[in-house]
């Protein structure tokens, strides 16, 4: 079984362009999650989205970014614009939202590089 | 404010031997708490989880325990590897459902 895909899974930019990070879900999760990993902080949750719609965004961290999830299989998230400081590798995971108790699967990663 | 905290940042193991892996929390309405492992350049990997209504799970060569009234909760790997060598994660969840905190992670190495 595919489990979930992140693309790209590099990206170097420089400030002020727009960045998008693109996640597939593993299929039949409902629940899907971004993920920011930086020295400084670990691993914080940045947005959760259960069944298409976002449930908590109290983890953006300003308003250059944005995540939307317009159908059960893709998701994106979106800065713009970027900044150095917005440096990380992100994930995106999934898990069977409406199943208590069940673990998040998580992709590869994003690795972001904003010069 | 860190809610759930691996105050080892690395851990160093020799073979064969015992790996303890050890995670603190303070929100109090955690009340289900699960381990990742992840390798360099891939993404957390589920391990093990425990429910609170439990003080002991076991999978294999891994077990976690909790201990609810010290809001604390380690991992032992019986015998380590030195496939087991990776970063391991202690997360938490609790009436918000699929929120996930994690701790910063302790690097585990098992020597050969």
């Amino acid at each position: 079984d595919a489990g979930v895909i992140q693309s790209p899974r590099h990206e170097v930019t420089e400030m002020g362009q727009e960045v998008t990070l693109r996640c597939k879900p593993i299929s039949g999760h409902n629940s899907l999650f971004w993920y920011r990993q930086t020295m400084m902080r670990g691993l914080e949750l940045l947005i959760y989205f259960n069944n298409n719609v976002p449930i908590d965004d109290s983890g953006m961290p300003e308003d250059r970014f944005s995540a939307k999830m317009p159908n059960a299989s893709f998701s994106t998230l979106k800065i713009q614009p970027s900044e150095p400081r917005d440096s990380a590798v992100y994930f995106c995971a999934s898990s069977l939202g409406d199943v208590s108790n069940q673990p998040q699967h998580f992709g590869d990663g994003t690795r972001l590089s904003i010069l | 404010d860190q809610q759930v905290k691996q105050n080892s940042p690395s851990l160093s193991v020799q073979e064969g031997r015992i790996s303890i892996l050890n995670c603190d929390y303070t929100n109090s309405m955690f009340d289900y708490f699960l381990w990742y492992k992840k390798y360099p350049a891939e993404g957390p990997t589920f391990l093990i989880s425990i429910s609170s209504i439990k003080d002991k799970n076991e999978d294999g060569r891994f077990t976690v325990f909790l201990n609810k009234s010290a809001k604390h909760l380690s991992l032992h790997i019986v015998p380590s590897q030195p496939g087991d060598s990776a970063v391991y994660f202690c997360a938490a969840t609790g009436n918000a459902g699929n929120m996930l905190t994690f701790g910063g992670g302790t690097r585990l190495m098992v020597k050969p």
